[in-house]
Order: structure tokens, then C-alpha cells, then sequence
């Protein structure tokens, strides 16, 4: 049973449009949530996160909304580049704010954003 | 920034051989490194927790027998795949964790992908 779920297995944007990309959890013990870019071939890399007690984290770019009420969370890029093209993965963890650890990522969305 | 690396980035290995992959956080100690396993197309699996100077942490259905864990070091950890099977073939991920500040951040490795014929 996936508690981290990416329901949009990949995503097509124009550049310079915006890309959202969704998350859903079930377990409402998860305290702290993160979205990770990834290549292929590479290992994960750490984008932006939030903890529960807040609803948006904005970095650049990168925002990050969650809805603790509908356990639903989204990370919009505006406006998106090229580069952004990757595999966004979707993680949560029930450990404290500000730790990481024990992990649960969801299956990722692949991001293709067309010049 | 934080740089974790992983050796081999890419082994090949005969059924019933041994594989040991090695991963490093090279600028940082780290107490806590984990390891994942990522199938395709599916998502990042934790296997175990490995803290420096003490028995890992398995994740249920993982055979701690079949992957050995040591974390011998504040920058070393090494998982070794023993008497490897073709199931075993997967992309194998670590990340090390970096304490202070006021969030723990992990940072990951750039995998290793295990083919077992």
C-alpha cells in the first residue's frame, strides 16, 4: 500500500508555462515533505521541502502548497525551463521537523518541458 | 555543497558472486547514511538505516543476511550484495545525512545499477 502517491506518472509543459506537479499521502503522521529532481542515471537531488505547520514555501522558481486537510501537496515551477525536464519525486517523512530521515518517496512524475 | 559518491556507478556480476558497493559523503561526516533500491519505474525504497559505529536497520522484507551493511566510518558505508541473483538487478541508491542547521538534509549518491546474469 503506497502511502506516497504520484498519480501522473509524466507531464508535458510548454517553456515558460507553468508545470504542477501533485502528491497525495495517506499517512497523516507525515510531519515534513520534500520534492526531489532527478536524472537518469544520477542519484536524487534535493529541490525544495515544507513542514506541516506551514501551507507554501517558495524558493526561486520552485513553489511548494500543501493541504493537510485534503493530505495533498503540489510543487509549481513557473516559469519552467528546459532544464527543468526530469523525474520530480515526491517524499514525506513522520520523523520531527527538520529531520530527514526514513524517507517515503512516491513512484515520481516525469517532467518533459518542450522548447 | 555536500557531495556523496558511489563505486562502482555500474556493475555486472554472474549469479552466486558477491558485489559490494561503496558510498562516501566526501565533504562532510555523516552519522547516518541509508540505502535505497529503486526498480523501474517505481519509486525510491529505503532497505536499511546505517549509523556509523553500530548494526544497521532493516526495513521489513529485506534480508539483512543477503545485504550486508557497514558503516565503518563517519564518511564510509558499504553495502555488499551477497550471492547475488538476476532479482537482485536495481538501481542501488545511498545518501548520507548531514546534521546541523536547522534541518537535517539528505544528500544522496549518483546510484549504482547492479546486473545480475
Amino acid at each position: 500500500d503506497q502511502q506516497v502517491k504520484q498519480n501522473s506518472p509524466s507531464l508535458s509543459v510548454q517553456e515558460g508555462r507553468i508545470s504542477i506537479l501533485n502528491c497525495d499521502y495517506t499517512n497523516s503522521m507525515f510531519d515534513y515533505f520534500l520534492w526531489y529532481k532527478k536524472y537518469p542515471a544520477e542519484g536524487p537531488t534535493f529541490l525544495i521541502s515544507i513542514s506541516s505547520i506551514k501551507d507554501k514555501n517558495e524558493d526561486g522558481r520552485f513553489t511548494v502548497f500543501l493541504n493537510k486537510s485534503a493530505k495533498h501537496l503540489s510543487l509549481h515551477i513557473v516559469p519552467s525551463q528546459p532544464g527543468d525536464s526530469a523525474v520530480y519525486f515526491c517524499a514525506a517523512t513522520p520523523e520531527v521537523v527538520g529531520s530527514q530521515g526514513n524517507l517515503i518517496f512516491g513512484k515520481g512524475t516525469k517532467l518533459s518541458v518542450k522548447p | 555543497g555536500a557531495v556523496v559518491s558511489q563505486h562502482p556507478s555500474r556493475v555486472i556480476c554472474k549469479s552466486g558472486t558477491s558485489v559490494k558497493i561503496e558510498c562516501r559523503s566526501l565533504d562532510f561526516q555523516a552519522t547516518t547514511m541509508f540505502w535505497y533500491r529503486q526498480f523501474p519505474k517505481q519509486s525510491l525504497m529505503l532497505m536499511a538505516t546505517s549509523n556509523e559505529g553500530s548494526k544497521a536497520t532493516y526495513e521489513q522484507g529485506v534480508e539483512k543476511d543477503k545485504f550486508l551493511i557497514n558503516h565503518a566510518s563517519l564518511t564510509l558505508s558499504t553495502l555488499t550484495v551477497t550471492s547475488a541473483h538476476p532479482e537482485d538487478s536495481s538501481f542501488y541508491i545511498c545518501s548520507a545525512q548531514r546534521s546541523g542547521g536547522a534541518t537535517d538534509t539528505q544528500y544522496f549518491g549518483p546510484g549504482t545499477r547492479l546486473t545480475v546474469l
